[in-house]
C-alpha cells in the first residue's frame, strides 16, 4: 500500500524558512515516469493551491506566485522529497499536503495519492 | 490563468436524494477536469478524472459530465458518507482547484 507522510515543524516564525519532508512508503519515487511528486497547501483564504512538483530526475516546476521563494528537492535514496519556502508570512499559514501527480489513461494529470497533511502556522 | 468557479457554495440535501454540483471554467479545458472529495480532517480523495471516469473504488452513484467550460458532478442517491466538500481541478498551464462545494445534511 502506497503511503505519503509529511513531517516538519508545525510553527515557523515570520521571515524564516518553512521546511517539510514527505516520506513515501510502498512505492519508489523513481520507479516510473508517470508521476510527479508535489506539494499542495490549503488555507481558508486561498483554498487548495499547488505549490510545485518535482520529477525523480530533479526537474521542478513551481507556482508562478511562489516561485521566488520555493525550492523542492528529491532524495531517491531515502525515497522522500522536500519543500523549502523562504521568507514566510502569516499568509503562508496552511495545511500542507504532499501528493503524487499521475498521468491517468495517458491523457491528463491528477493527484491520485495524498498524505494526511500537516498544519504549519506562521507566528512569532 | 483559468479560474474554476464552483456552485453552489453549500448544498443541503437529504439522504437518498440526488445532488448536482457545478464547476465552471473561465475558458475551455476540453474534458480535462477532475473531482475530489474531502471529509473533515482528511486529505482530498480523487473521485473522477477526465470529466467522467471514476477512480478506483469509487461507487457508481458518483458520475461526472460536461465539456468545454461547464461540468457537473452528480451523486445519484446520497449516502451518509457522501456528506463532504467537493472540489474540481484542472491542469491547463498550472494545476488549479475550484473553491469547493460543501454537501451538508438537510
Amino acid at each position: 500500500q502506497v503511503q505519503l507522510q509529511e513531517s516538519g515543524p508545525g510553527l515557523v516564525k515570520p521571515s524564516e524558512t518553512l521546511s517539510l519532508t514527505c516520506s513515501v512508503s510502498g512505492y519508489s519515487v523513481d520507479s516510473s515516469s508517470s508521476h510527479y511528486w508535489s506539494w499542495i497547501r490549503q488555507s481558508p483564504g486561498k483554498g487548495l493551491e499547488c505549490i510545485g512538483y518535482i520529477f525523480y530526475s530533479g526537474t521542478t516546476n513551481y507556482n508562478p506566485s511562489l516561485k521566488s521563494r520555493v525550492a523542492i528537492s528529491i532524495d531517491t535514496s531515502k525515497n522522500q522529497f522536500s519543500l523549502n519556502l523562504r521568507s514566510v508570512t502569516v499568509a503562508d499559514t496552511a495545511v500542507y499536503y504532499c501528493a503524487r501527480w499521475t498521468i491517468v489513461a495517458g491523457l491528463d494529470w491528477y493527484f491520485d495519492l495524498w498524505g494526511r497533511g500537516t498544519l504549519v502556522t506562521v507566528s512569532s | 490563468d483559468i479560474v474554476l468557479t464552483q456552485s453552489p457554495a453549500t448544498l443541503s440535501v437529504s439522504p437518498g436524494e440526488r445532488a448536482s454540483l457545478s464547476c465552471r471554467a473561465s475558458q475551455s479545458i476540453s474534458k480535462n477536469l477532475g473531482w475530489y472529495q474531502q471529509k473533515p480532517g482528511q486529505a482530498p480523495r480523487l473521485l473522477i478524472y477526465g470529466t467522467s471516469t471514476r477512480a478506483t473504488g469509487v461507487p457508481a452513484r458518483f458520475s461526472g459530465s460536461g465539456s468545454g467550460t461547464e461540468f457537473t458532478l452528480t451523486i445519484s442517491s446520497l449516502q451518509s458518507e457522501d456528506f463532504a466538500v467537493y472540489f474540481c481541478q484542472q491542469n491547463h498551464n498550472w494545476p488549479a482547484f475550484g473553491g469547493g462545494t460543501k454537501v451538508e445534511i438537510k
